[in-house]
């Protein structure tokens, strides 16, 4: 089965930019989401849907950080305006249904904000 | 918030060897555990896991024990082989996988 596919692969903006990252999750899997990972640490929860409606976006700094699952497929991550400190590796994610099962990983977007 | 912590950052062993990742967390309501293994430049790949109602879970060279009085769960690997050198990431999460939590990582080095 195919994976998780995300672009771009890097992104390098100044602060007050904006940008976008895409994922588009294994085929059927109806939870996505979002990570942030930056470097040294593990990955902290942004967002997490099911299908189309959001599940938790606690962590999710809404006043700078917008996501959307329009149709209940991909998904797209906003930043604007970026800072600095939010240079890291933002990685995707899905899930097959039932308990315990394991999350997969796309190999994520290294964003550096200068 | 840190409910769960890897206390060593890295571990060197020789090949061969077993090597053992610990991972502590603080959180009782946590169902599943898992372990996450990442190469650079790559996401995290699922390893293996286990249920709070299972005190062992093993599958080929790993096998993860969990301790829930202690709060402690642990990953070996027997034989570690070079190609197992990474960084893995002990997860945890509810039942419906909601929020998993992550912990910072410890970068496995298995020498030839």
């Amino acid at each position: 089965e195919a994976g998780v596919a995300q672009s771009p692969r890097y992104k390098i903006i100044e602060k007050r930019q904006s940008v976008a990252f895409w994922c588009n999750p294994i085929s059927g899997h109806a939870t996505l989401y979002w990570y942030q990972q930056i470097l040294g640490q593990g990955p902290k929860l942004l967002i997490q849907f099911q299908n189309n409606g959001v599940v938790d976006d606690s962590q999710l700094p809404k006043d700078r950080f917008s996501a959307e699952r329009l149709k209940g497929v991909d998904s797209t991550l906003k930043i604007q305006p970026a800072k600095l400190e939010d240079s890291a590796v933002y990685l995707c994610a899905s899930r097959d249904q039932g308990a315990g099962a394991p999350l997969h990983f796309g190999n994520g977007t290294r964003l550096t904000v200068t | 918030d840190q409910q769960v912590k890897q206390n060593s950052p890295s571990l060197s062993v020789q090949e061969g060897r077993i090597s053992i990742l610990n991972c502590d967390y603080t959180n009782s309501m946590f169902d599943y555990f898992l372990w996450y293994k990442k190469y650079p430049a790559e996401g995290p790949t699922f390893l293996i896991s286990i249920s709070s109602i299972k005190d062992k879970n093993e599958d080929g060279r790993f096998t993860v024990f969990l301790n829930k009085s202690a709060k402690h769960l642990s990953l070996h690997i027997v034989p570690s082989q070079p190609g197992d050198s990474a960084v893995y990431f002990c997860a945890a999460s509810g039942l419906n996988n909601n929020d998993m939590r992550f912990g910072a990582g410890t970068r496995l080095t298995v020498k030839p």
